[in-house]
């Protein structure tokens, strides 16, 4: 059963950092590209950035409103991928889900549940 | 990159059809067939319901389809039950940087 688990949200001031994790088991890791997708609160789904796998050499590619602050990493060796945000804004407060990626056009198959990032002071 | 066009809200009756509209431009979709559609019920993971314009995943009710003309995708989902009260978003690879793009989503009411 392919599962993926978040963690690492909470609370921070304005300007901080924050590390999310996705743990992730029940597929071959290591082939698959990963996505973190965001949901502030009442809104839509926002797309946030990408890491490939690599054999792709992990290329990674973000959202313009993200773009110089955020960073998305993984570690094959312990499946599981990361969000590492600095500079947190307001408008960073979502929820932030990690995704699977499939197929040629990078449909997602599998979800976790999300971790709750508040940015506030 | 601008959100793909969802209408706000859609409603329908039991037993009844109702089609969700997915606008964007050509960069959007790119002349590709890769748009997908995601069930969100409330506090919930998105689900996928649709991919690659067409498909459905494995235990995906064949009551839910999907097409595309042109720049815009639509969902339609047929024999409307109670459970598929949900929000549902499009999205669609863009590769003109690399990125993916979300519509706004359309609140789906089952009267």
């Amino acid at each position: 059963e392919v599962q993926l688990v978040e963690s690492g949200g909470g609370l921070v001031q304005p300007g901080g950092s924050l590390k999310l994790s996705c743990a992730a088991s029940g597929f071959t890791f290591s082939g698959s590209a990963m996505h973190w997708v965001r949901q502030a609160s009442g809104k839509g789904l926002e797309w946030v950035g990408r890491i490939r796998s690599k054999t792709n050499n992990y290329a990674t590619a973000y959202a313009a409103s993200v773009k110089g602050r955020f960073t998305i990493s993984r570690d094959d060796s312990k499946n599981t991928a990361y969000l590492q945000m600095n500079s947190l804004k307001t408008e960073d407060t979502a929820f932030y889900f990690c995704t699977r990626e499939k197929g040629a056009g990078g449909y997602f198959d599998y979800w976790g549940q999300g971790t709750l990032v508040t940015v506030s002071s | 990159q601008s959100a793909l066009t969802q209408p706000a809200s859609v409603s329908g009756s039991p037993g009844q059809s109702i089609t969700i509209s997915c606008t964007g431009t050509s960069s959007d979709f790119g002349g590709y067939n890769y748009v997908s559609w995601y069930q969100q019920h409330p506090g919930k993971a998105p689900k996928l319901m649709i991919y690659d314009v067409t498909n459905r995943p494995s235990g995906v009710s064949s009551r839910f389809s999907g097409s595309k003309s042109g720049t815009t995708a639509s969902l339609t989902i047929s024999g409307l039950q109670a459970e598929d009260e949900a929000d549902y978003y499009c999205t669609s690879y863009t590769s003109s940087n690399t990125s993916w793009v979300f519509g706004g989503g359309t609140k789906l009411t089952v009267l």
